[in-house]
Formats: C-alpha cells, structure tokens, sequence
C-alpha cells in the first residue's frame, strides 16, 4: 500500500496551459505539503495544510494554488504554465512536526 | 530562524571508507533534526531523526548521527560505505515545539566509488 501517492508521475505541457497534480496520503497524518525540487535539487516548500487549513504559505506566485478536500487529499492547480515552472514536485504528510513523508514527485515539463 | 548549512555539494568515497557528511543548524529554540536521503527519480526518505534524548541516534542501512548542541551540528556518518549508499543526502531542522515548517540543506550528492 503505498503511503504518500501522487498523480501523475509525469506532465509534458505547453506554456501558457493550466494543470493541476493530486496528492493523497492514507497515513491518517494531519499536516500535508508541497515541495519545489529544481534541477539542482533543492528543495523548496511551497505550501502546508495542517487539518486543511493553509498554514504556510511561502513567497509562490498566485499561479500556484493549492486544495485541500480533507486531511487525506492535497491538490496543486497551476494556472498559466510558464517555462520556469519545470521541476520535480513532491508531496508530503507529517504527524505535525514529526518526520515528513514523501511521495514520489511528479516531474514536469513545460515546453 | 531556523537554518541548515550541509558542508560539501558532493563528497565521495570509496567502498568500506567511512561516509561522513556535515550538517550544521541554527535554531533559537531547541530543535528537532532529520536525515533524508533520496535515490535516483524517488521521493525522501527519512534515514534518522532527534528529537530529544540520546544524542546519538542511529537509522537504516547503517547510518547514524550525534547530536552536538555546543557545535550545532549534526553529522550522518557510516563506518563502511557500500555502493547502494550512492544518494543524495538531506538534512532538516524544524522546532520542537510548535510551528510545522521544516528547513531543508542543500543537499550533499555522495558517491561510492568501486
């Protein structure tokens, strides 16, 4: 059963397009994530929901929105894909602070 | 506020060396502290972490780490590398008590050379 799963594992898109990933975790964690990984791995956070309530909310462009239906389910909607958007994004649940677990990511391309 | 500083974009190694990579924090408040190590095309995956207690804390795959509150630091060391170890290796800070937002080092790429 996998833990932390994202859909989908790979998004080739044009600029300018919309698209959106989906993250669900079947941990019973109360805190999700989205991180930003760029090519030279870096890790960037980008947002956080703890019992769907945003609770971090880093410097991100609105493009970026994220959902959350319920504690399980954490959504990234990306409006207006710009060449700069390409990167590996990777989901995440915690028990509140405690360790992170994460998904497999999800590559994006835009062309 | 909190920060991590990982000494060495990349350290290589040959196989049955010691691994040791470096990571320094800054935290005003005591800290919890975490490993994570990431294979090619995966997500992390967490090695180790400290909370409170022993500061000698060990993980999988024969990876462990000392906490030094004086030094503010918290190297992932291994006596013996094996080729599988070939990774990246991330360490995290984030606070002990309150507050959700972890704080990622750079990364250290290790190599295990044949």
């Amino acid at each position: 059963d996998t833990a932390v799963s994202q859909t989908p594992k790979y998004l080739v898109t044009q600029m300018g397009n919309d698209k959106s990933i989906k993250c669900e975790q079947n941990l019973g964690h109360d805190t999700m994530y989205w991180y930003k990984q760029d090519s030279k791995k870096f890790l960037k956070i980008m947002f956080s929901y703890n019992n769907k309530e945003l609770i971090i909310n880093e410097t991100v462009p609105n493009r970026f929105s994220p959902k959350s239906p319920d504690k399980a389910h954490l959504n990234l909607h990306i409006n207006s894909l710009e060449l700069g958007d390409s990167a590996v994004y990777f989901c995440a649940s915690s028990q509140q602070h405690n360790e992170q677990f994460f998904g497999p990511g999800t590559r994006l391309t835009v062309l | 506020a909190q920060s991590v500083t990982q000494l060495g974009s990349h350290v290589s190694v040959s196989e049955g060396a010691l691994v040791l990579l470096r990571c320094n924090y800054s935290s005003s408040v005591p800290p919890y502290l975490f490993w994570y190590v990431q294979y090619p095309n995966q997500g992390l995956q967490l090695l180790l972490k400290y909370t409170t207690g022993a500061t000698l804390v060990k993980g999988i795959n024969g990876f462990e780490a000392e906490f030094k509150k004086s030094e503010t630091s918290f190297h992932l060391t291994k006596p013996s590398a094996h080729m599988s170890d070939a990774a990246e290796y991330f360490c995290a800070v984030t606070r002990g008590t309150g507050g959700f937002k972890t704080i990622f080092g750079a990364g250290t790429r290790l190599f295990v050379k044949a």
